[in-house]
C-alpha cells in the first residue's frame, strides 16, 4: 500500500531564516506530487506541482520554491522566510485516477 | 481562475440528524472528489466520482456527480460526533491534461452536538 510522509510535523522559524520541508511517498512510482498551503484551517492553495523528476510548475508567485530530486521526494524551500509564510503545508500525491492523497502536514510558524 | 462554490460554509447540527452540502462550478468537471479534514491533519478522501449522474455511497455517506457535470453533493445520514470536521469538495476541470490538478471548494465546517 502507498504511504506519504512529511517532516517535520511542526516548525517554528524566525523571519529571514531558510526553510526546507520534505515529502516522501512509498509504494508507488512516478506519482504526480503537489504542495499546498492552508491558512486558518480553511481553503487549500496549490503552490507547486510536479509530474516527474526535475519538473516543477509554480501556481502562484511567492517566496517559496520546490524541487523534486528523486521520483518520490518533493521538497519545499525558502531562502528567507516571511511572516506571511506561516501556515499548514500539505503534500499530496496522485496516481492514475486523479485522486489525490494527502500527507499529515507541517505546521509552520514564522516569528 | 476557476473556483468552486461550496455551501454551506458551516453547519451546527444535533447528533442523529442528516447533513447535506454541495458544490457548484461554472465549468464542466471530469472528476468530483469529497474529502474530510480533522483538526491538525491532512484531508482524507471519502468518495470519488467519475461519471455524470453517478451516485456512490461509503457507509453513511452518499455523494453524486451532477448530470450537468457542474455540481456535486454530499449527504451524511444519522450524524455522529466523530463526523465533526471540515469537508472539502474538489474537482478536476476538463482540459487539465496529465497534471492531475484539483480545484478545491472553501470547505464546510461541521459541528455535531451530542
Amino acid at each position: 500500500s502507498q504511504t506519504i510522509h512529511q517532516w517535520p510535523a511542526t516548525l517554528v522559524q524566525p523571519v529571514g531564516s531558510p526553510l526546507s520541508l520534505e515529502c516522501t511517498v512509498e509504494g508507488t512510482s512516478n506519482p504526480n506530487l503537489y504542495w499546498y498551503r492552508q491558512a486558518a484551517g480553511r481553503g487549500l492553495q496549490l503552490l507547486f506541482y510536479s509530474v516527474g523528476i526535475g519538473q516543477i510548475s509554480s501556481e502562484v508567485p511567492q517566496n517559496l520554491s520546490a524541487s523534486r530530486p528523486q521520483d518520490r521526494q518533493f521538497i519545499l524551500s525558502s531562502k528567507k522566510l516571511l511572516l506571511s509564510d506561516s501556515g499548514f503545508y500539505l503534500c499530496a500525491w496522485a496516481g492514475g485516477y486523479n485522486e489525490q492523497f494527502f500527507g499529515p502536514g507541517t505546521r509552520l510558524t514564522v516569528l | 481562475g476557476q473556483q468552486l462554490n461550496q455551501s454551506p460554509q458551516s453547519m451546527f447540527i444535533q447528533e442523529g440528524e442528516d447533513v447535506s452540502m454541495n458544490c457548484t462550478s461554472s465549468s464542466i468537471f471530469n472528476t468530483w472528489l469529497w474529502y474530510k479534514q480533522d483538526p491538525g491533519e491532512g484531508p482524507v478522501l471519502l468518495i470519488a466520482l467519475y461519471k455524470a449522474g453517478e451516485l456512490t455511497s461509503n457507509g453513511r455517506l452518499t455523494a453524486q456527480f451532477g448530470i450537468t457535470r457542474k455540481d456535486s453533493f454530499l449527504n451524511i445520514s444519522a450524524s455522529i460526533p466523530s463526523d465533526v470536521g471540515i469537508y472539502f469538495c474538489a474537482g478536476q476541470a476538463r482540459g487539465s491534461g496529465n497534471t492531475g490538478k484539483l480545484i478545491f471548494g472553501q470547505g464546510t465546517t461541521l459541528q455535531v452536538k451530542p
